[in-house]
């Protein structure tokens, strides 16, 4: 049983270029999360995809926006690029339940670094 | 507003010695829930406990603990005969409860360094 998958894992761009991340979620799970991690710091919640549809976002400029597809599989887009977008993108996968007890699962990450 | 802070940024320890997480997390809402996640250097944050409002039992699986107390909203965990493999950044997390689709609110993270 695949576990959550993210591709690329390792990223390099430049400032001004627009960049695209994809997450096939664990199997069973309908939902996906996407978070930003910099350096150090622990992960912040960028947004949220559930039935092909935005659920809830984090605060993230309008430059970064997601697609969730039939299969569940989500991408991350992120567009005007700046040095400071760079950091680890985790997606993590769930089984929708409302109240918040859901229990994401994790990728391993796509590393983003922007030059 | 929902917070969580995670004041030891880094812990390191010899192997066997016992160790404990700090977590004090801050909400309003009388319904939320709390995790613990591990991430060692592969990145993937690996799920080890969540725990919900109603439930202030402590819980052991094996050499980890967990003591949540909301008198003092803290919900600490405890790494009993610590091993190099425990190495990790370990990160406490809160959703909240009803009107919320899961969204994960972190601490900063604690690096923890077993040494053999």
């Amino acid at each position: 049983d695949a576990g959550v998958t993210q591709s690329p894992t390792h990223l390099i761009k430049t400032r001004g270029q627009q960049v695209t991340l994809r997450c096939s979620p664990k199997s069973g799970h309908d939902t996906v999360s996407w978070y930003q991690q910099a350096l150090g710091q622990g992960p912040q919640f960028i947004f949220q995809y559930y039935e092909e549809e935005e659920r809830q976002r984090g605060n993230f400029p309008d430059r970064f926006s997601g697609h969730q597809f039939p299969n569940y599989s989500s991408e991350l887009n992120v567009n005007a690029l700046l040095l400071g977008d760079s950091a680890l993108y985790l997606c993590a996968s769930s089984f929708r339940v409302r109240g918040g007890k859901n229990i994401q699962y994790f990728g391993a990450g796509t590393r983003l670094s922007v030059l | 507003a929902q917070k969580v802070t995670q004041a030891q940024t880094e812990i390191s320890v010899v192997e066997k010695e016992d160790v404990t997480l700090d977590c004090v997390y801050e909400t309003r809402d009388t319904t939320y829930y709390l995790f613990w996640y591990k991430q060692p250097p592969s990145g993937e944050l690996v799920f080890l406990i969540r725990r919900n409002s109603f439930d202030e039992q402590n819980e052991i699986s094996g050499r980890y603990s967990w003591n949540f107390q909301k008198s003092t909203s803290s919900f600490n965990f405890t790494i009993t005969a610590s091993q190099v493999v425990d190495s990790a950044v370990y990160f406490c997390a809160l959703s909240r409860g009803s009107g919320n689709t899961g969204k994960l609110i972190f601490g900063q993270g604690t690096t923890l360094q077993v040494k053999p």
